[in-house]
């Protein structure tokens, strides 16, 4: 069964510093998002990606945070300057231009911001 | 998005069927209900999709009564792994993002 894969399962940060988490989409999948979870709490939407663009954005998702697919595989989410109500799990999902089967969504990345 | 509400928790034993409910009282008509499962430190897990009646798959049953303003994920004779949180969710929003409830957490004692 295809899966979405992130990277790294783990990151640990300190307070300011910029980082980059990884995600590769199923390759037939055109419409990518990123999601976080704070530890306790739902799931959150952060961020919709379709066609090289954002599509959507929620009030979560500010200067600090943005998303790249440099290369037609790889999908990014990149924070800038990180704080400590950043640390979270960070999920990334694809889906096919039907949504009959859902979302696949990655394992997660945990972020944890010192 | 259509606006769904569902129990908090429940919990269950070892091969028992379970059910759980879920309101939707303002769904639109072209909108599907959707459940995904999600374990501990893991991404959410779709399950099953359906807009009428009942559906079945090697998962779950979802059943779906006359005016879709309520569904019921049934889950045959689970398992202590089945031990989860279970989200419903309906709608076909703006590139048909998903927003997340609480779900119900369900607790599978032996």
């Amino acid at each position: 069964e295809p899966e979405v894969t992130q990277t790294p399962s783990h990151q640990v940060t300190q307070m300011g510093q910029e980082v980059i988490l990884r995600c590769v989409p199923i390759s037939n999948h055109l419409y990518f998002y990123w999601y976080r979870q704070i530890l306790g709490q739902k799931v959150e939407f952060l961020v919709s990606f379709y066609n090289n663009e954002i599509s959507e954005k929620s009030e979560i998702f500010d200067d600090q945070f943005s998303v790249e697919r440099p290369d037609g595989s790889n999908f990014t989410l990149k924070i800038r300057s990180t704080k400590l109500e950043d640390s979270a799990m960070y999920f990334c999902a694809s889906r096919d231009l039907s949504t009959l089967y859902g979302y696949t969504f990655g394992s997660g990345t945990r972020l944890t911001v010192v | 998005l259509a606006k769904t509400t569902q129990p908090i928790s429940m919990d269950s034993y070892e091969g028992q069927e379970v059910n759980i409910t879920c309101s939707h009282n303002n769904i639109a008509t072209n909108d599907y209900i959707t459940w995904y499962q999600q374990f501990p430190s893991q991404g959410p897990r779709f399950i099953i999709q359906g807009y009428k009646t009942k559906v079945t798959n090697e998962v779950a049953s979802l059943f779906i009564p006359a005016d879709r303003k309520s569904s019921t994920l049934s889950l045959p004779r689970v398992s202590l792994s089945d031990t989860a949180v279970y989200y419903c969710l309906g709608g076909r929003g703006r590139d048909d993002k998903i927003i997340f409830g609480k779900g119900t957490r369900l607790h599978i004692l032996p």
